[in-house]
């Protein structure tokens, strides 16, 4: 049963345009959300954040977008440059009060094309 | 600036021999972690310390044992090491275990192979 799923394996873009990453998630105790950046022989890097209480936030480039009745979640990158083509995973923790835990997804691979 | 360090960088080793993987981190954080990665798969907890004298398992810990000799560091013991274990192993640590504005930071990984 996985509980944090991203269905696109891959994604390509022109620079320039958007990039929209999606992810979908099955458990309503989940209360935060996140989405990590992975280049080849690297450790992921921590991207952006957003609560369960929130439904966006924005940090530069980057805007995730958390529908919960949906239970969908998607990162936009705008505008996409070919430095951020790299792998990016979503994960989903639950609170300590709750058997804490982080789950990822299986990762989307970008690539945007010059 | 060197956040979270992870030893060996590649290793291979046979069906039967042992190994520790050392981890190390230097911001001060709480709570570490151990990950694998299978290609094409996300990571998996495999253990995991909340604090410092503290550990506990993930989702895959058969076949592991760990120990978080102090609050910098986090080892990962293969007793008895299997094909199936075959993986990239990820040590992270973050402020607090799973909480709102703790994301994780990752070492790079210890690339592993067992024949």
């Amino acid at each position: 049963d996985q509980q944090v799923k991203q269905n696109s394996p891959s994604l390509s873009v022109q620079e320039g345009r958007i990039s929209i990453l999606n992810c979908d998630y099955t458990n309503s105790m989940f209360d935060y959300f996140l989405w990590y950046k992975k280049y080849p022989a690297e450790g992921p890097t921590f991207l952006i954040s957003i609560s369960s209480i929130k439904d966006k936030n924005e940090d530069g480039r980057f805007t995730v977008f958390l529908n919960k009745s949906a239970k969908h979640l998607s990162l936009h990158i705008v505008p996409s440059q070919p430095g951020d083509s790299a792998v990016y995973f979503c994960a989903a923790h639950t609170p300590p009060t709750n058997a804490g835990k982080s789950t990822f997804g299986d990762g989307t691979t970008l690539t945007v094309k010059p | 600036n060197a956040g979270v360090t992870q030893t060996p960088k590649f290793q291979v080793l046979k069906t039967g021999q042992s190994m520790t993987l050392q981890c190390a981190q230097d911001m001060n954080h709480n709570s570490m972690y151990w990950y694998r990665q299978d290609p094409g798969m996300g990571l998996r907890l495999i253990y995991y310390s909340a604090s410092e004298g503290t550990t506990d398992k993930g989702e895959v810990p058969n076949g592991y044992n760990v120990s978080r000799l102090n609050k910098r560091e986090f080892s990962l013991r293969l007793e008895s090491a299997a094909p199936s274990q075959t993986s990239v192993y990820f040590c992270a640590s973050s402020e607090s275990p799973w909480g709102a504005n703790s994301p994780l930071h990752f070492g790079n990984g210890t690339r592993l192979t067992v024949t």
